[in-house]
């Protein structure tokens, strides 16, 4: 257990439709990144926040969006979906924005339908 | 941008044997490269990293080795497990840099 959490586990969804996905880094953490895992496309890297701040930001699609609140949690924002959004969604953590090793959570199963 | 090849895309062993997977990168820049395993239903694990001013690290059974001028990377699992079957991924990241690139992974089976 990384100590990194993510709900939900699994989401089904619609063609259109929006939903959220939550993390919540491990204690003590400050940075959050989250990434988009799909069979194709293996890893890819979304977005970063650190202490609430976006800090860095990868192959976001502009449907997309992310926030980190003050008490560190932090929620991706994924809209107008489409059948090719279906894929696992990890949420990762790390001390601060200086430090290497990243966290992973269990992971978010996103099926578009 | 970054761009990490990861070869190869799967690899089966006998327990016991040795199995090597390598990456390249394209970024003189990047100077952190990790390695993960993920299980099957997990989110990826640290397993080990290497950083640029270091040209092999070993943690019991795995080993990374690095070569700058090359722009390659090593990893070195001894002594194979069935536990060892997993998706290994490689990624390389630049100092201060948020952004990771990983490469495709490789499934790693270990046949007992």
């Amino acid at each position: 257990d990384s100590g990194v959490t993510q709900t939900p586990k699994h989401l089904i969804t619609a063609t259109g439709q929006r939903v959220t996905l939550r993390c919540s880094p491990r204690s003590g953490d400050l940075s959050v990144y989250w990434y988009q895992q799909s069979l194709d496309q293996g890893l890819q890297f979304l977005i970063q926040y650190y202490n609430g701040e976006e800090r860095a930001k990868g192959n976001i699609l502009e449907r997309f969006s992310a926030q980190q609140f003050p008490d560190l949690h932090s929620e991706l924002n994924l809209s107008s979906l489409e059948l090719g959004d279906s894929a696992l969604y990890f949420c990762a953590s790390s001390s601060d924005v200086l430090v290497d090793e990243q966290f992973f959570g269990p992971g978010t199963r996103l099926t578009v339908l | 941008g970054e761009n990490v090849e990861q070869h190869p895309s799967t690899l089966s062993v006998q327990e016991g044997d040795s199995a090597v997977i390598k990456c390249t990168y394209s970024d003189s820049a990047s100077n952190y490269f990790p390695w993960y395993k993920q299980e099957l239903g997990k989110g990826p694990q640290l397993i080990i990293d290497i950083r640029s001013n270091v040209g092999e690290k070993k943690d019991q059974r795995i080993a990374v080795t690095l070569n700058k001028t090359a722009k390659h990377f090593s990893l070195h699992i001894t002594e194979t497990q069935p536990e060892d079957s997993a998706v290994y991924f490689c990624a390389a990241r630049g100092y201060l840099e948020g952004k990771s690139t990983f490469g495709d992974g490789t499934t790693l089976t270990v046949k007992p």
